[in-house]
C-alpha cells in the first residue's frame, strides 16, 4: 500500500484568487497520479490524469504537476462552482487516495 | 451517454451479506476494467476491488476473502457480493470505469449506500 497525505486539510480561499493543492506519496509513483473534485451529496469527478493531462471538458483554469512522491493541482482562478473537497490517487501500484483537501469560501 | 446506475444497497445486520449491481450503458462494457470505490459517511474514498475486461479481479487487503467481484458482459452489469460484513463496512459504495486500463476512473455512478448495523 502507497500512503497517501494532501495538504492543507482546508483552504479558504476567496473567489477569483489562485489555489495550490497539494499531494505526497510514501514512494514514487512515477507520473500516475490522478485528482478528482467531489461536491456533497455527488460522486468523484475527474480532473486531472497522468498527473498533469486534464480530463475531457475540465476547464483550463484546473492544472497539475509534479512526479515522483510529490504532485501539485492548481486552480487558476476559483470559481463559485469549484468550492469542494479534492482528492488524489495514486494508482502507479494499485489504488490509493489521499485523504482530500476541503477548499472553502474565504 | 455513459451511465452508471447502482442497486442492491440497504442495512444489514453484522455477519450479513449483501450483493451490489451496477448497471453500464454508453460504452463497450466488455473491454474496459470496471472499480468498486466507497466512502464512509463523512469520510474519503477507499478503493474496494477491480475486474479486468478479461475477469481478473483484485481486492483491497481488507476485502479480500469476504467480497467478490464479477462481471456479466451480457447484461453490461457489475457485480460486488460482500460477505461477512461488519460495522466499519457501513458506505457509499461507487461503481466506475477505468479509462485505458489504468486504474483511475473516468466515469462514476450516483452510489448505493450500505449500512452495516444490528
Amino acid at each position: 500500500e502507497i500512503v497517501m497525505t494532501q495538504s492543507p486539510a482546508t483552504l479558504s480561499v476567496s473567489p477569483g484568487e489562485r489555489a495550490t493543492l497539494s499531494c505526497r506519496a510514501s514512494q514514487s509513483v512515477s507520473d500516475n497520479l490522478a485528482w478528482y473534485q467531489q461536491k456533497p451529496g455527488q460522486a468523484p469527478r475527474l480532473l486531472i490524469f497522468g498527473a498533469s493531462t486534464r480530463a475531457t471538458g475540465i476547464p483550463a483554469r484546473f492544472s497539475g504537476s509534479g512526479s515522483g512522491t510529490e504532485f501539485t493541482l492548481t486552480i487558476s482562478s476559483l470559481q463559485s462552482e469549484d468550492f469542494a473537497v479534492y482528492y488524489c490517487q495514486q494508482y502507479n501500484s494499485g489504488a490509493d487516495f489521499g485523504p482530500g483537501t476541503k477548499v472553502d469560501i474565504k | 451517454q455513459v451511465q452508471l446506475v447502482e442497486s442492491g444497497g440497504g442495512v444489514v445486520q453484522p455477519g450479513g451479506s449483501l450483493r451490489l449491481s451496477c448497471a453500464a450503458s454508453g460504452f463497450t462494457f466488455s473491454t474496459f476494467g470496471m472499480h468498486w470505490v466507497r466512502q464512509a459517511p463523512g469520510k474519503g474514498l477507499e478503493w474496494v476491488a477491480f475486474i479486468r475486461y478479461n475477469g481478473h479481479a483484485e481486492y483491497a487487503n481488507s476485502m479480500r476473502g469476504r467480497f467478490t467481484i464479477s462481471r456479466d458482459d451480457s447484461k453490461n452489469t457489475l457485480y460486488l457480493q460482500m460477505n461477512g460484513l461488519r460495522g466499519e463496512d457501513t458506505a457509499v459504495y461507487y461503481c466506475a470505469k477505468d479509462l485505458s486500463g489504468a486504474s483511475y476512473y473516468d466515469y462514476w455512478g450516483q452510489g448505493t449506500l450500505v449500512t452495516v448495523s444490528s
